[in-house]
């Protein structure tokens, strides 16, 4: 089975520019989370839909990021415009449920913003 | 926020050598976690523990849920040199806190 697909893998871009992240779930998770890895802050989880539905976007660092979730198999998180703080890697994870189902991490985009 | 307490932050250690490594948190959690990743690629489940005291095995590795359902440690026995990565703690109950990670060096 196809795990958490994403894409691109990698990003380069200058800063100013409008960056989107996409991200295919595991077939028949309800849940998708969106998560930020740096070396000075670790994973942090940025939002996560629950069928589709936004639950929780407390971690989104500011209005310059938004995440949307179209359907059960297609998410995205945009940041507009981006700044060199955002460098970062990129996690998409999904499981069966928002609550004690084990998640499945995506490879990750590897973002640098010059 | 809620934070999780993992170390050590790292180790050196040799082929062979057991390794043990933990997690702990003021607040209770449902569920425990701990993933392996490995340069390049996303964080892979290596074990999922759900019970408080539950302990559970995955080849050479064992973790256990503490009873307190505030920690958890993990443990590798006979480590090999394919055992080098960072292995991060997470819980959670309607969403999950990672741990800041502990990277394992292995020399053969």
């Amino acid at each position: 089975d196809a795990g958490v697909i994403q894409s691109p893998r990698h990003e380069v871009t200058e800063m100013g520019q409008e960056v989107t992240l996409r991200c295919k779930p595991i077939s028949g998770h309800n849940s998708l989370f969106w998560y930020r890895q740096t070396m000075m802050r670790g994973l942090e989880l940025l939002i996560y839909f629950n069928n589709n539905v936004p639950i929780d976007d407390s971690g989104m660092p500011e209005d310059r990021f938004s995440a949307k979730m179209p359907n059960a198999s297609f998410s995205t998180l945009k940041i507009q415009p981006s700044e060199p703080r955002d460098s970062a890697v990129y996690f998409c994870a999904s499981s069966f449920s928002a609550g004690q189902e084990t998640q499945y991490f995506g490879p990750g985009t590897r973002l640098l913003v010059l | 926020g809620q934070q999780l307490n993992q170390s050590p932050q790292s180790m050196f250690i040799q082929e062979g050598e057991d390794v043990s490594m933990n997690c702990t948190s003021s607040s209770i959690f449902n569920t425990w976690l701990w993933y392996k990743q490995e340069p390049g690629e996303g964080p892979v489940l290596l074990i999922a523990l759900y019970k408080a005291g539950e302990l559970t095995s995955n080849g050479r590795l064992t973790a256990q849920f503490g009873i307190t359902r505030k920690d958890s440690f993990l443990n590798i026995s006979a480590s090999i040199p394919s055992d080098v990565g960072i292995y991060f703690c997470a819980a959670g109950i309607n969403k999950f806190y990672f741990g800041s990670g502990t990277k394992l060096n292995v020399k053969p």
